[in-house]
């Protein structure tokens, strides 16, 4: 079955301290793979996306991901959180092309501490 | 401004009401979707439209109808057959011939019942 696992429902870390997110997908064909952030109250927004080449990419914000195919995984990371990254995160999959709908996993809440 | 706009942002549905919840986008993208969210579990697929005149029931159509009449708009009935409609939400958008399935959000709805 195709699926989206984010182990961490809540995180907390110390602003100025640096972050990893977990993902890990069950995809039966090549993935392509997406982390978005919702702020209280409002949609998603698309922090980065991995469709091929280099495993390791980069966002908006100061994110990156990356891709392990062997591990199934794509793990977000910021060096250093501020406290404005407090928000949910989600990692989805897709199939890459338009009109097939992405899966989503359950998010992982972010609260930065001072 | 391009962008996916959602309407009303709260909405209240008496007991055996219908009401409807409005997605408009000015981005010329031709694949349509509607997410509903609920603490703690993701986004689950509703309904989804490649083209106008189609569209395709996502996880949990049911107590939910949609109409694609128009590329740009792709408005979400909730039914008094859905029973337990209380939630936020999200419509998105893909482009059909590039993005390579990246989809763009709405700001959302949050609707309740009275």
């Amino acid at each position: 079955a195709q699926s989206v696992t984010q182990p961490d429902i809540h995180i907390t870390v110390s602003e100025g301290a640096s972050l990893e997110l977990r993902c890990n997908y069950s995809y039966g064909a090549t993935p392509y793979l997406f982390w978005y952030v919702q702020s209280p109250g409002q949609g998603l927004q698309l922090l980065l996306k991995y469709f091929s080449g280099d495993t390791l990419v980069q966002g908006i914000k100061g994110f990156e991901a990356e891709f392990k195919r062997s591990q199934s995984s794509f793990n977000l990371r910021k060096p250093s959180v501020h406290w404005s990254d407090a928000a949910e995160y989600f990692c989805a999959v897709g199939a890459g092309q338009a009109g097939t709908a992405l899966i989503f996993g359950k998010g992982t809440t972010l609260s930065v501490s001072s | 401004d391009g962008g996916i706009t959602q309407s009303p942002k709260y909405l209240f549905r008496k007991e055996g009401q219908n009401v409807t919840l409005s997605c408009e986008q000015n981005l010329n993208h031709d694949a349509m979707y509607w997410y509903r969210q609920d603490p703690g579990q993701g986004l689950r697929l509703i309904y989804y439209s490649q083209i106008v005149n189609d569209f395709q029931k996502g996880d949990i159509a049911e107590g939910y109808s949609v109409s694609r009449e128009k590329k740009e708009s792709f408005p979400l009935t909730v039914t008094s057959a859905q029973k337990n409609p209380t939630a936020f939400y999200l419509c998105a958008s893909t482009p059909r011939d590039r993005g390579n399935g990246i989809q763009y959000f709405g700001a959302g709805t949050r609707l309740s019942v009275l």
